[in-house]
């Protein structure tokens, strides 16, 4: 099956910083999404990105289908950035999740 | 506002009980999803329905149930077959027709612990 691998694991920045995380993963696929978990568990979506670059306010992202990644960029952090964000790569029928880059936002 | 509801949020089970999480949507989407979520790690998908009266099977569905009968329910049974039950239920939903663009939304989750 598809293998989902995400980078860093754990990432601490002072707030104001900008940070990049990666996704990468093992075989075509026609859906990707970012997710955001808050620390109480709340999944939300950031972006639907099976290809090509989308932007909403201070974060971006990128999927380069045919070299098997995906790039979120969050510019400017703030301490609400903070918590876990997860890549899920898939079809339509089924995602498959990574283990998902846990983010630290310090004032 | 339009959104997906689980319930409980906090639910403590002795060993052996059944236990049955609620999960209700007024998003109109035809898909729902049931994921659990165990301690540093990823979603793993339980069971799936893409249309009412039909459902299947994720990774693990071991040990659960499901049932659609109505379009926004899609309430997920853990059962005393489930040899390790504690941890975070996410139900999500997604429409599958052109009016929508594949994302996926999620309720707030229910944590059960099993005592």
């Amino acid at each position: 099956g598809i293998q989902v691998e995400q980078s860093p694991p754990d990432l601490i920045l002072q707030e104001g910083a900008n940070s990049t995380l990666r996704c990468n993963f093992s075989d075509s696929v026609n859906n990707l999404q970012w997710f955001h978990q808050n620390p109480w568990g709340q999944l939300i979506n950031l972006f639907y990105i099976p290809s090509g670059t989308k932007q909403n306010g201070r974060l971006s992202a990128t999927t380069v289908a045919t070299e098997r990644y995906s790039l979120l960029y969050i510019s400017s952090s703030q301490t609400t950035d903070s918590g876990v964000y997860f890549c899920a790569v898939g079809n339509n029928r089924k995602l498959i999740w990574g283990l998902g880059t846990s983010l630290a936002v310090n004032p | 506002d339009g959104g997906i509801t689980q319930s409980p949020k906090y639910l403590f089970r002795k060993e052996g009980q059944n236990v049955t999480l609620s999960c209700e949507q007024n998003l109109n989407h035809d898909a729902m999803y049931w994921y659990r979520q165990d301690p540093g790690q990823g979603l793993r998908l339980i069971y799936y329905s893409q249309i009412v009266n039909d459902f299947q099977k994720g990774d693990i569905a071991e040990g659960y149930s499901v049932s659609r009968e109505k379009k926004e329910s899609f309430p997920l049974t853990v059962t005393s077959a489930q040899k390790n039950p504690t941890a975070f239920y996410l139900c999500a939903s997604k429409g599958m027709n052109q009016r929508y663009t594949g994302e996926l939304f999620f309720g707030e989750g229910s944590r059960l612990t099993v005592l």
